[in-house]
């Protein structure tokens, strides 16, 4: 079946930068984009971006472009989403999401989440 | 971007009751518009996709509506276990944006 596993929880200091992944199985890592949404405690979901596998493609809510970058390693089914320059307000759950299908845009699959605190 | 707005924000309510939630886009999604469950703790859980199809597994009690720029949510007899917290999607264009989300406790 699908899963997807995130990386464990992780401390920076604001500044940092910080790498979070997502590794995938039960299926067919290239045929479907993987998506990134986070949640600040106690705050409502934000779509970040999403990139293609097969292609690297990227494609990312403006807020984020800059700091934030989308890769994935087909050799070992897993997408990353590092953030540079990090503050304290990008303190989150960080989740990787996949669609139900190659053509819909709904997220059936959910990583588990991985919990980013920015903090001196 | 797209902004989605649901309301209510919150919403009390109790076993056995009819809810509606609804979610309005500030521009057409067509009906590129998902909704889902999240409960504490836990990843969001897909309910219906393309605004009105029940996923795989999701109790037929949940029924979607709408197009354009206006869709519902409804639940049709409470169970205990869909007390939580319910956003809206569209993913019409990027970024693909939630509503705010609808908190729904027991009252």
């Amino acid at each position: 079946q699908v899963q997807l596993v995130q990386s464990g929880a992780e401390v920076r200091q604001p500044g940092a930068s910080v790498r979070v992944s997502c590794k995938a199985s039960g299926y067919t890592f290239t045929a479907y984009d993987m998506h990134w949404v986070r949640q600040a405690p106690g705050q409502g979901l934000e779509w970040m971006g999403r990139v293609n596998p097969s292609s690297g493609a990227t494609d990312s809510a403006q807020k984020f472009q800059g700091r934030f970058t989308l890769t994935t390693d087909t050799s070992i089914n897993t997408a990353y989403m590092e953030m540079t320059s990090l503050r304290s307000d990008d303190t989150a759950i960080y989740y990787c999401a996949r669609a139900r299908s190659p053509d819909s845009g709904s997220h059936l699959y959910w990583g588990q989440g991985t919990l980013v605190t920015v903090s001196s | 971007d797209i902004q989605m707005t649901q309301s209510p924000s919150s919403l009390s309510a109790s076993i056995g009751d009819i809810v509606t939630i609804t979610c309005r886009a500030s521009q057409s999604v067509y009906s590129y518009l998902h909704w889902y469950q999240q409960k504490p703790g836990k990843a969001p859980k897909l309910l219906i996709y393309a605004a009105s199809n029940l996923q795989g597994g999701v109790p037929s009690r949940f029924r979607g509506s709408g197009s354009g720029t206006d869709f519902t949510l409804t639940i049709s007899g409470l169970q205990p276990e869909d007390f939580a917290t319910y956003y809206c999607q569209q993913t019409h264009r990027t970024p693909r944006t939630f509503g705010q989300g609808t908190r729904l406790d027991i009252k």
